[in-house]
């Protein structure tokens, strides 16, 4: 069964770069029927979608976050990557890392596992 | 327009039925995938496309959709659905988008 787990440092402070990895295990990384990516939601509020890469270097990102955000995938490693940078107050939230299954001919899509999540908070 | 609406709080009697809806343009040409979230944990995938509910997903839950509403509903619902429920689907720009989010009470 694939697992899904975050780990990074909890506190970040204003201005710097946010890095978070997510490690994959209980299955491969390389079937380009999935993508993998990195989903946030700060206390209290709902989900927001922050981008997702395939294994082979494609990459999708939120247009909202688009000039802060980068994704990494290393298959190899069993690992991808969450840099975001210049990050404020507005960006402490809990970061879940996610498998996406998109199907565009069927019209539907999943997020599916997700990681247990892992809560950023950006202060000085 | 790429938001999904939900209603903020939805109420139920146990054992009876409920009905969540998400409404948004994206859903003239996605499906809404359905997550359930209980307090402290992460999304759990609950139904997907037009007919497809997750693996361990009671069947008292099913979906239905038409042009830009899609509902998840749950028939008989019991104390352990009290949980908080989002839409998703992708809008015309290809970004990923999550509904506002609902909130289940059962009574």
């Amino acid at each position: 069964q694939l697992q899904l787990r975050e780990s990074g440092p909890g506190l970040v402070r204003p201005s710097e770069t946010l890095s978070l990895t997510c490690s994959v295990s209980g299955g491969s990384m390389t079937n380009s029927d999935y993508l993998w990516g990195w989903i946030r939601q700060p206390p209290g509020g709902g989900l927001e979608w922050i981008g997702s890469m395939s294994h082979s270097g494609d990459t999708y990102y939120s247009p909202s976050l688009r000039s802060r955000v980068a994704i990494f995938v290393d298959s190899s490693k069993g690992q991808f990557t969450l840099k975001l940078a210049s990050v404020t107050a507005a960006d402490t939230a809990i970061y879940y890392c996610t498998r996406l299954f998109h199907y565009p001919s069927g019209g539907y899509l999943w997020f599916n596992p997700w990681g247990q999540g892992t809560l950023v908070i950006v202060s000085s | 327009s790429s938001e999904l609406t939900q209603d903020p709080v939805v109420s139920v009697a146990l054992g009876q039925t409920v009905r969540i809806t998400c409404q948004g343009d994206s859903l003239r040409n996605y499906f809404a995938t359905w997550y359930q979230q209980k307090p402290g944990q992460a999304p759990v995938l609950v139904f997907y496309g037009k007919y497809s509910r997750a693996s361990g997903i009671p069947d008292r839950f099913s979906a239905s959709t038409s042009t830009v509403t899609a509902s998840l509903t749950i028939t008989g619902a019991q104390a352990e659905d009290e949980a908080d429920y989002y839409c998703s689907s992708r809008d015309s720009s290809g970004n990923y988008v999550f509904g506002t989010g609902t909130t289940v009470t059962v009574l």
